[in-house]
């Protein structure tokens, strides 16, 4: 069945660092793929997304390319900031719009 | 677009007792409606969903249950409460195609 991999948290990083955080997937067809955040003690917020090949989401400085060839849709923002601390779910949409998710990347910013 | 409210954000029970958690939705007609939960720490696990009144479809067999009595009310009950049920639960809602959208959460203690 369809899946979602993300890298392992937690990411540590310095303040305007650089941030990529993985995500690959397995699917039949062409799924429409999403980044969520979760604030501490929240609920998930869609952070972007992208519906086919080649398209790029973007929001809050952070953006992320459907990759049909590779399967991936990383996440990058080239300066990160103490306020982007949080945990970030890569998922995709089935064909029976249900959403597969991965398991979470944590992500620190120290300042 | 849509709004999801849940309510309470936080809640203790004893072990044993019931529960009921109420999710209601704002701002459109017959959406799909999930309830996941999120263990400590970790992912998302996708409990139930609906895409219609009095349709709901259970995705981990376990002593919780739904129910949808109305188009845009969501309900996640237990008759008896096990030490297991603690975890972070979240209501989400989407029109068919679109990204779904999350309330803030309810956080179960079971003591």
């Amino acid at each position: 069945g369809d899946s979602v991999t993300q890298m392992e948290g937690p990411v540590t990083l310095s303040e305007e660092a650089f941030l990529t955080i993985n995500c690959t997937y397995t699917a039949t067809g062409y799924p429409s793929l999403f980044w969520y955040v979760q604030y501490p003690g929240e609920g998930l917020q869609l952070l972007l997304k992208a519906t086919k090949a080649d398209d790029k989401g973007s929001n809050k400085g952070f953006e992320a390319t459907y990759r049909k060839e590779t399967t991936s849709f990383h996440l990058e923002k080239g300066s990160v900031q103490v306020s982007d601390s949080a945990v970030y779910f890569c998922a995709l949409k089935d064909s029976n719009y249900q959403l597969i998710w991965g398991a979470g990347t944590k992500l620190i910013i120290k300042p | 677009s849509q709004t999801i409210h849940q309510w309470p954000a936080t809640l203790v029970q004893p072990v044993g007792s019931p529960l009921s958690l109420e999710c209601t939705v704002e701002g459109t007609s017959n959406p799909n409606l999930y309830w996941y939960r999120q263990a400590a720490g970790r992912g998302l696990q996708l409990l139930f969903y609906s895409v219609g009144i009095g349709q709901i479809s259970s995705e981990v067999p376990q002593n919780l249950s739904a129910s949808r009595p109305q188009d845009r009310q969501f309900i996640l009950s237990s008759k008896k409460l096990l030490l297991s049920d603690s975890g972070f639960y979240l209501c989400a809602g989407s029109d068919s195609n679109q990204p779904q959208h999350f309330g803030d959460g309810t956080r179960l203690s079971i003591l």
